[in-house]
């Protein structure tokens, strides 16, 4: 069964970090772009972070630029994101998405087929 | 960035009803436009990709169309499930959501 299962969530102070997880299975991992998309509770989808399938490139959204960090590890078909400097406005659940690929004569369709169900963040002190 | 832009922002309708979600992008994006639906604690699912692509096992009555700023959902006859909030995504660059529409009851 293709599955991702986000961990690491919890209660950090203003300031603090957090590492989040997501274990990859039941598919090649070392083939899909992956992304961290977050929600406030009540409120709508924003997206984080992406990473390609190698490593070797990633992207950030303007509000966590310099604060977050995503990586993965191959080997262990595991996605991160490390938070640091976190604040109220990071308070969310954090989803990790695969990025499906549809390639039609030379174009290139991303959808997120496969989500995580989620690891909430509260940020408080 | 594109910004893309739903209307309406909540939407009342009535099982058997015919709903339309419209979905507007800041800039041309061609059709590199994706629907989703969540459901109150769940994770989003994929509807449609490539503005109009069905994604396999979702019903017929879900219909995606547009191409360059205009996309619009489509649900042909709403089922007691389909009560749900819909969010478009575009695919052309980094990605970015639409603030999403709450469909109910």
């Amino acid at each position: 069964e293709v599955q991702l299962v986000e961990s690491g969530g919890g209660l950090v102070q203003p300031g603090g970090s957090l590492r989040l997880s997501c274990a990859a299975s039941g598919f090649s991992f070392s083939n899909y772009w992956m992304h961290w998309v977050r929600q406030v509770p009540g409120k709508g989808l924003e997206w984080v972070s992406r990473i390609n399938p190698d490593g070797s490139r990633t992207k950030y959204a303007d509000s966590v630029m310099g604060r977050f960090t995503i990586s993965r590890d191959i080997a262990k078909n595991t996605l991160y994101l490390q938070m640091n400097s976190l604040g109220d406005e990071d308070t969310a659940v954090y989803y990790c998405a695969r990025y499906a690929l549809d390639k039609r004569t030379g174009l290139y369709y991303y959808y997120m087929d496969v989500w995580g169900k989620g690891t909430t963040v509260a940020v408080s002190s | 960035d594109t910004q893309m832009t739903q209307s309406p922002s909540s939407l009342s309708a009535s099982v058997g009803d015919r709903v339309t979600i419209t979905c507007r992008a800041s800039q041309s994006i061609s059709s590199y436009l994706n629907w989703y639906q969540q459901k109150p604690g769940k994770a989003p699912k994929i509807l449609i990709y490539a503005a109009s692509t069905l994604q396999s096992g979702v019903p017929s009555r879900f219909s995606g169309s547009g191409s360059g700023t205009d996309f619009t959902l489509t649900i042909s006859s709403l089922q007691p499930e389909d009560f749900a909030t819909y969010y478009c995504q575009q695919s052309y660059s980094a990605p970015t959501f639409g603030q999403g529409t709450r469909l109910e009851i």
